[in-house]
């Protein structure tokens, strides 16, 4: 069946690294592809997403890259903040019902 | 903006008690769903609704019932809670079940079974 896969937390950086949260799926067919973030006490929000091998997602400086070759959509961000400590979720679809991932901590410190 | 709200945010119940959460959108969206949350294994599909007058079950739908109240709401009910269903419940909503259709996330209720 499909599934996510995501890389062990927590992770921890110190303010201003550069950050990668590994992610790789398996499907039976061409799902679209999401990184949600949830804060604290809060729900998900969608971070960025991508709908086609090739495609690129981004968004308040994130981005992650479809490679149906490798069936992986790694979160990248070049220079992280405090305020970017959350659970990061990647997940698929191919029918509008969301597989996620189990989740990864991110702490930054100032 | 409402987007999806949820009643409530918190609840503690007995083992046996019933309860239902109540989830609404105000994005006419047509599709919802319910997920639960555990630590370590994401969120999973609890029940969905593709349209006002559908409902399916999702991956772990056993123990819960779900009503499609009209297209702005959606609830679930625990008829007999267990212990097993503590958990954190979010509803999410889109605007129709088409795999690029994006969901947007209540804020969650926090379920405890005692």
């Amino acid at each position: 069946g499909n599934s996510v896969t995501q890389m062990e937390g927590p992770v921890t950086l110190s303010e201003e690294a550069f950050l990668t949260i590994n992610c790789t799926y398996t499907a039976t067919g061409y799902p679209s592809l999401f990184w949600y973030v949830q804060y604290p006490g809060e729900g998900l929000q969608l971070l960025l997403k991508a709908t086609k091998a090739d495609d690129k997602g981004s968004n308040k400086g994130f981005e992650a890259t479809y490679r149906k070759e490798t069936t992986s959509f790694h979160l990248e961000k070049g220079s992280v903040q405090v305020s970017d400590s959350a659970v990061y979720f990647c997940a698929l679809t191919m029918t509008g019902k969301l597989i996620f991932g189990q989740g990864t901590t991110l702490q930054v410190k100032p | 903006n409402a987007g999806v709200t949820q009643t409530p945010k918190f609840q503690v119940l007995k083992t046996g008690q019933s309860m239902t959460l109540q989830c609404a959108q105000d994005m006419n969206h047509n599709s919802m769903y319910w997920y639960r949350q555990d630590p370590g294994m994401g969120l999973r599909l609890i029940y969905y609704s593709a349209s006002e007058g559908t409902t399916d079950k999702g991956e772990v739908p056993n123990g819960y019932n779900v009503s499609r109240l009209n297209k702005r709401e959606f609830s679930l009910r625990l008829e007999s809670a267990a212990p097993s269903q503590t958990s954190v419940y979010f509803c999410a909503s889109s605007h129709r079940d088409r795999g690029e259709q994006p969901q947007h996330f209540g804020d969650g209720t926090r379920l405890s079974i005692l």
